[in-house]
């Protein structure tokens, strides 16, 4: 089945802990975003991919970190730095210029 | 900002009525997409618009788009309540690699 898939669904995270976030991708789209999603609000860009072993930071970079090291992954870390990281994360890929993004399930990160 | 805003922020109808939601942006476009969210999941697009366009028509859902207004409406005809969701614009600049989205218009579909 062809898609996103966003790992783990639900994710806790403890005081002073790094944790990651797994989106893995099988569509072969070049371009893959990370977003967080408060209550009640729109999505804010966090980092994006255009491609494999190059990102940019979105409008809300600190406290996260991302790698590409594959284009099926883009991994994102939620560090100690992120003070407020509960929140809805989602993961979105795009294929060619200016089309359609689409969407993982997301993860739902909350604290200890 | 191209970021797109959604009006209204909320929008209860009966079932079988149509709802129209709307979207402004602030920059010129290459084109403008329409997203649905379902409680809890990941977005769903719905149709995207291009900037030479004025009309778009998919199933019941009807997009419209006035780049003099850098305005654009989602209508959803005869609303069903699996229509019930939250409904996001996002503009997409000539310039620009990433979509930018509003708070969302959240619809509620009573049966």
């Amino acid at each position: 089945d062809g898609g996103i898939t966003q790992s783990p669904k639900y994710l806790f995270r403890k005081e002073g802990q790094n944790v990651t976030l797994s989106c893995e991708q099988n569509l072969n789209h070049d371009a893959m975003y990370w977003y967080r999603q408060d209550p009640g609000q729109g999505l804010r860009l966090i980092y994006y991919s255009q491609i494999v072993n190059d990102f940019q930071k979105g409008d809300i970079a600190e406290g996260y970190s991302v790698s590409r090291e594959k284009k099926e992954s883009f991994p994102l870390t939620v560090t100690s730095a992120q003070k407020n990281p509960t929140a809805f994360y989602l993961c979105a890929t795009r294929g060619r210029y200016n089309q359609p993004q689409h969407f993982g399930d997301g993860t739902r990160l909350s604290i200890l | 900002s191209q970021q797109g805003e959604e009006d209204p922020q909320a929008l209860s109808i009966q079932e079988g009525e149509n709802a129209t939601m709307n979207c402004s942006y602030k920059t010129s476009i290459n084109n403008l997409q329409w997203y649905r969210q379902n409680s809890g999941r990941g977005l769903v697009h719905l149709i995207l618009i291009r900037s030479n366009e004025r009309e778009k028509h998919s199933g019941r859902l009807r997009v419209t788009l006035d780049t003099s207004k850098k305005s654009s409406s989602l209508l959803i005809t005869a609303s069903r309540a699996a229509d019930t969701a939250s409904y996001f614009c996002a503009p997409w600049t000539e310039y620009g690699n990433k979509l930018v989205f509003g708070a969302g218009t959240i619809l509620r579909v009573k049966s």
